[in-house]
């Protein structure tokens, strides 16, 4: 029973097109993050919310959106996809606390 | 603002040997510090954490002690197995702006041979 699962896990697409991840968690948090993990491993916080409302945004392109219909879910739409969108994009989710995240298993995406 | 140095890999050991990362951190306040492990082709995975001064987290054999006084977070581990082969993550919390996220080093790869 996978706590953060995320959807699809691999993703191929030609540069211009549009594509959504989609992130789940039943771990009753209340917080959900993407991180977006470049080709060196370096990882880096792109979006947080939290019940359903946008608490961090880090500078990110607005090609990227995120939307949280419920406090369980977060998904994430690329529009326009470039070459440099490709990365590995991870879900991850937390309570109130010590700060620990609980992370999904990324979602490659190769742009073409 | 706040920050995670770790040292760069690869990090290259045969089996049984003695291991430490190094990882230091630039914080106002007083964060947690965790690792992260991230093993081939699969996510990260708590590996183990420290909430205050002077805590030591432990886990697998690994272990790390929280140093205010030099701002370091070190990961060890007596005698490395192959298994262990994956990339190591220091990370800290970062309450600033009133929400929580975590901050990463650049991770350090790690490559046990038999």
């Amino acid at each position: 029973d996978t706590a953060v699962s995320q959807t699809p896990k691999y993703l191929v697409t030609q540069m211009g097109n549009d594509k959504s991840i989609k992130c789940e968690q039943n771990l009753g948090h209340d917080t959900m993050y993407w991180y977006k993990q470049d080709s060196k491993k370096f990882l880096k916080i792109m979006f947080s919310y939290n019940n359903k409302e946008l608490i961090i945004n880090e500078t990110v392109p607005n090609r990227f959106s995120p939307k949280s219909p419920d406090k369980a879910h977060l998904n994430l739409h690329i529009n326009s996809l470039e070459l440099g969108d490709s990365a590995v994009y991870f879900c991850a989710s937390s309570q109130a606390g010590d700060g620990e995240l609980f992370f999904g298993e990324g979602s490659r995406l190769t742009v073409l | 603002g706040n920050s995670v140095t770790q040292m760069e890999g690869p990090v290259t050991l045969s089996e049984e040997a003695f291991l430490t990362i190094n990882c230091t951190y630039t914080a106002t306040g007083y964060p947690s510090l965790f690792w992260y492990v991230q093993y081939p082709g699969e996510g990260l995975q708590l590996l183990l954490k420290a909430t205050k001064a002077d805590d030591k987290g432990s886990n697998k054999g690994f272990e790390a002690t929280y140093r205010k006084e030099t701002t370091s977070f070190h990961l060890e581990k007596g005698s490395v197995q192959v298994s262990d082969s994956a990339v190591y993550f220091c990370a800290l919390s970062d309450r600033s702006g009133g929400y929580n996220k975590l901050i990463f080093g650049a991770g350090t790869r790690l490559a046990v041979h038999p």
